[in-house]
């Protein structure tokens, strides 16, 4: 069964560096998301991405977060200067026009 | 913000019994529910759902009642396995054309063999 694959699994950073998070839709998907999960929360709407540009963003989707599908299979999360806050679980997932969202496994990034 | 919440954070069934996780909403506007299973080191994974023109899907052993006067849904698994054991997640689908989930905040369910 196709799946979403997200790397790396684990990424540390250093506070106020830039990282980027890496996501392989399935293949025929079309609507792309990322979701993130601080430790004991809920898992929280970040971005949507549809027909190459961001369908609707959340309040905590702020000018430090990025996302981008820079070839026909890649869609990446980037945050430019990391906050100790940022430390969660992100998830990206994706689906086709009538499915529920599939989703990754997850990158657990912490912040030092 | 609890849209939607889950007011059980674990529930511990014995292996063969029913287990019944329960979901509450705020938003009467909701019309489209799903239920999502995760495993440790795993993302979530789509269980099973419901459109608010319903009041029950069934798919093997896992069935989704939606009481929309009281807005409320539950997932009832019969019966029970220790591979059932996982945290499960109730979520909305809202947005239109963006479809964003909104989830709740997880039951752990610990089947015990």
């Amino acid at each position: 069964e196709p799946e979403v694959t997200q790397t790396p699994s684990h990424q540390v950073t250093q506070m106020g560096q830039e990282v980027i998070l890496r996501c392989v839709p399935i293949s025929n998907h079309l609507y792309f998301y990322w979701y993130r999960q601080i430790l004991g929360q809920k898992v929280e709407f970040l971005v949507s991405f549809y027909n190459n540009e961001i369908s609707e963003k959340s309040e905590i989707f702020d000018d430090q977060f990025s996302v981008e599908r820079p070839d026909g299979s890649n869609f990446t999360l980037k945050i430019r200067s990391t906050k100790l806050e940022d430390s969660a679980m992100y998830f990206c997932a994706s689906r086709d026009l009538l499915e529920p969202q599939h989703f990754g496994d997850g990158t657990r990034l912490s912040i030092l | 913000d609890q849209q939607v919440k889950q007011n059980s954070p674990s529930l511990s069934v014995q292996e063969g019994r029913i287990s019944i996780l329960n979901c509450d909403y705020t938003n009467s506007m909701f019309d489209y529910f799903l239920w999502y299973k995760k495993y440790p080191a795993e993302g979530p994974t789509f269980l099973i759902s419901i459109s608010s023109i319903k009041d029950k899907n069934e798919d093997g052993r896992f069935t989704v009642f939606l009481n929309k006067s009281a807005k409320h849904l539950s997932l009832h698994i019969v019966p029970s396995q220790p591979g059932d054991s996982a945290v499960y997640f109730c979520a909305v689908l809202y947005g239109g054309a963006t479809n964003k989930l909104i989830f709740g905040t997880g039951t752990l369910l610990a089947v015990q063999p």
